[in-house]
């Protein structure tokens, strides 16, 4: 399976400033996504990064909050924008290799705004 | 939206027992599933992949395809306490996850 680099693995903001997390693949794969979940709750998709266009945003996510870019086939970065103590979470990319398989993630990025 | 259904647990089990893990669907047009394990404080991580009907065994581990009763299970037998974490199944294509079933092996 493809290996995942996040970085960072974590981070401590201050309120107002913005943060890019990198999500790197050894191989080239079909799809990626950026993923949102806090402590003992459940995943949530917060968009899926497109290769050379913008991304697609799931419900209640947009893009001048989260910026991604994904320039190519194994990168992608999420940006969280003007940040503020409701977005402390752990973010995380997750990739598919092709059609009809798994999703892998990558380790995460444990985000904590002050 | 493919819709599946997980037995919310949280489930606990003894030292050695078979742990049963259970979740339904209702996308006929379903063709496989993923098992997938979190440990608290880690990103998920595949353990099972099960692509047709009948049983698929991995070590300890066993899942069932039952397409159908729309069914798919994770056996884990002689569960170790290091089996400890939710566990979240998801056909393919599927995004979303639920909560997924929190299992606690007790030594």
């Amino acid at each position: 399976s493809a290996v995942i680099s996040q970085k960072p693995s974590r981070d401590i903001c201050q309120r107002g400033t913005s943060l890019t997390i990198q999500c790197q693949v050894d191989s080239q794969v079909t799809m990626m996504f950026w993923y949102r979940q806090q402590p003992g709750q459940s995943l949530t998709l917060i968009a899926t990064a497109n290769q050379g266009s913008e991304a697609t945003y799931e419900s209640g996510f947009v893009i001048d909050k989260f910026p991604i870019s994904r320039p190519n086939l194994t990168f992608s970065t999420l940006t969280v924008s003007n940040m503020s103590p409701e977005d402390s979470s752990i973010y995380l990319c997750s990739v598919v290799g092709g059609v009809g398989q798994p999703q892998h993630f990558g380790d995460g990025t444990r985000l904590s705004i002050l | 939206q493919k819709e599946v259904e997980q037995n919310s647990g949280p489930l606990s089990v003894p030292e050695g027992a078979i742990a049963s893990l259970n979740c339904t669907y209702s996308d006929r047009g379903s063709q496989s599933f993923f098992w997938y394990r979190q440990y608290s404080g880690k990103s998920p991580e595949l353990i099972m992949s099960i692509y047709s009907n009948g049983d698929k065994e991995d070590g300890r581990f066993t899942a069932q395809l039952n397409k159908a009763s729309q069914y798919v299970s994770l056996l884990i037998r002689d569960s170790q306490p290091s089996d400890s974490a939710t566990y979240l199944c998801a056909p393919t294509g599927q995004l979303t996850f639920g909560s997924g079933t929190q299992l606690t092996v007790l030594p």
